[in-house]
């Protein structure tokens, strides 16, 4: 089983372009979490896809936006870039809403210049 | 709405050294409490959870918390660290909401530990 992946694992966008970020869950989960953790932070939930939909949202602008697809992977899309995007990306997948059980993948490293 | 306070940024032992990595939330209904562990570069990994079962709650690692309801609190300890303990923990508290538990995180506490 190869866990939680994510990719890319780095990426370097400039301030107003829009970036996309891919998740696949682990095997045999089917809700996907994303977070953006800045440095020195703790994560800070984005939003959550459980059926191909967004079940809950964090304090994000719209300019934050998601897909979760029929094999329960998932893309993150972040629109009109600003520096202080600068974070690392973190995806999160259980089997369940509880997240009692959550694995998280290495993230994607986003360095908005 | 849910919160957690990690106390210290920084905790720096010896090896071999009792771990303490305090952890205070405050919800207003029973929440469900977790700790992390992050290394460099790299996602989070469950070290153990609380979701109403057993008050001391054993995880990977020789890793153990106690909830306080009284407290409001998690402290994380290991009774001897190891070097490879060095890392991020992160605490986190979760509470129903629209179907789901979100976890909130804390800010991280930052173990290090000496030769």
């Amino acid at each position: 089983d190869a866990g939680v992946t994510q990719s890319p694992t780095h990426l370097i966008k400039t301030r107003g372009q829009q970036v996309t970020l891919r998740c696949s869950p682990k095997s045999g989960h089917d809700t996907v979490s994303w977070y953006q953790q800045a440095l020195g932070q703790g994560p800070q939930f984005i939003f959550q896809y459980y059926e191909e939909e967004e079940r809950q949202r964090g304090n994000f602008p719209d300019r934050f936006s998601g897909h979760q697809f029929p094999n329960y992977s998932s893309e993150l899309n972040v629109n009109a870039l600003l520096l202080g995007d600068s974070a690392l990306y973190l995806c999160a997948s259980s089997w369940d809403r509880s997240n009692t059980e959550a694995f998280f993948g290495q993230g994607t490293r986003l360095t908005v210049v | 709405a849910q919160s957690v306070t990690q106390l210290g940024s920084h905790v720096s032992v010896s090896e071999g050294a009792l771990v303490l990595l305090r952890c205070n939330y405050s919800s207003s209904v029973p929440p469900y409490l977790f700790w992390y562990v992050q290394y460099p570069n790299q996602g989070l990994q469950l070290l153990l959870k609380y979701t109403s079962a057993a008050t001391l709650v054993k995880g990977i690692n020789g890793f153990e918390a106690e909830f306080k309801k009284s407290e409001t609190s998690f402290h994380l300890t290991k009774p001897s660290a190891h070097m490879s303990d060095a890392a991020e923990y992160f605490c986190a508290v979760s509470v129903p909401s629209g179907g789901s538990y979100i976890p909130t995180f804390g800010r991280g506490t930052s173990l290090i530990v000496h030769p």
